[in-house]
């Protein structure tokens, strides 16, 4: 099994739809969650981060963390055709020297949003 | 200008030979990063350095070497390349480390 599991679409939904966007996980050290934005040829771009459990909204974009079940949301609402691009979540806990390890990403889901 | 730049941008090699990219960023950041990315496998951390002293291997270090000359400057190297480390390779900064930025990328052909 995976660390991260994240469907790879492509999800491909009309212009103004709320767009939801999953990841499961099975590691419990993980303790900070990331949401990035990836277009074409581009480096990944942050997009949201959350620690531990909770929601966080910025702007159309809200993230959502469920620790318990082991499982993250990014929802985006009023979708545009500009936020058609892949998106990748991506984790983080810390090791046993007292650091934060580098990030563990899901594959990305590829996003169209239709005109 | 950009924050995290890479150098080159795009590299066609052939196996067997010796391959350095190379990383500098401007926003001042301890931490720094060495992903690759795979068509179907997601990014992937290859090494990771906290500082100019501390190094650190990540999920797929075999075949790679890094090199951390400055705060700014973070080098991965492979030694003799082979064709399955054709790949899409990104630098990243951080601080505090879930906050990380990338650079552009550099497109890596071994032939």
């Amino acid at each position: 099994q995976k660390e991260v599991e994240q469907d790879p679409g492509p999800l491909s939904v009309p212009e103004g739809a709320i767009v939801s966007l999953n990841c499961t996980y099975s590691n419990s050290a993980f303790q900070y969650f990331m949401w990035y934005r990836q277009y074409s040829r581009k480096g990944p771009e942050l997009l949201m981060y959350t620690y531990s459990s909770g929601n966080k909204e910025d702007g159309r974009f809200t993230a959502q963390v469920d620790k318990s079940s082991k499982y993250i949301s990014l929802f985006i609402r009023d979708s545009q055709p500009s936020d058609s691009a892949t998106y990748l979540c991506a984790m983080q806990g810390w090791h046993s020297g007292g650091g934060a390890d580098g990030l563990t990403f899901g594959k990305g889901t590829h996003l169209i949003i239709q005109p | 200008d950009a924050d995290v730049t890479q150098t080159p941008r795009n590299r066609i090699t052939k196996t067997g030979k010796r391959i350095m990219l190379e990383c500098s960023q401007t926003k001042g950041h301890d931490r720094m990063y060495w992903y690759r990315q795979d068509p179907g496998l997601g990014l992937r951390l290859i090494y990771y350095s906290f500082d100019v002293k501390d190094i650190n291997k990540g999920e797929i270090s075999d075949g790679y070497s890094v090199s951390r000359q400055a705060q700014a400057k973070f080098s991965l190297s492979l030694e003799s390349a082979i064709p399955n480390q054709t790949a899409l390779y990104f630098c990243a900064t951080s601080d505090p480390p879930s906050e990380q930025f990338f650079g552009p990328g550099t497109r890596l052909t071994v032939l």
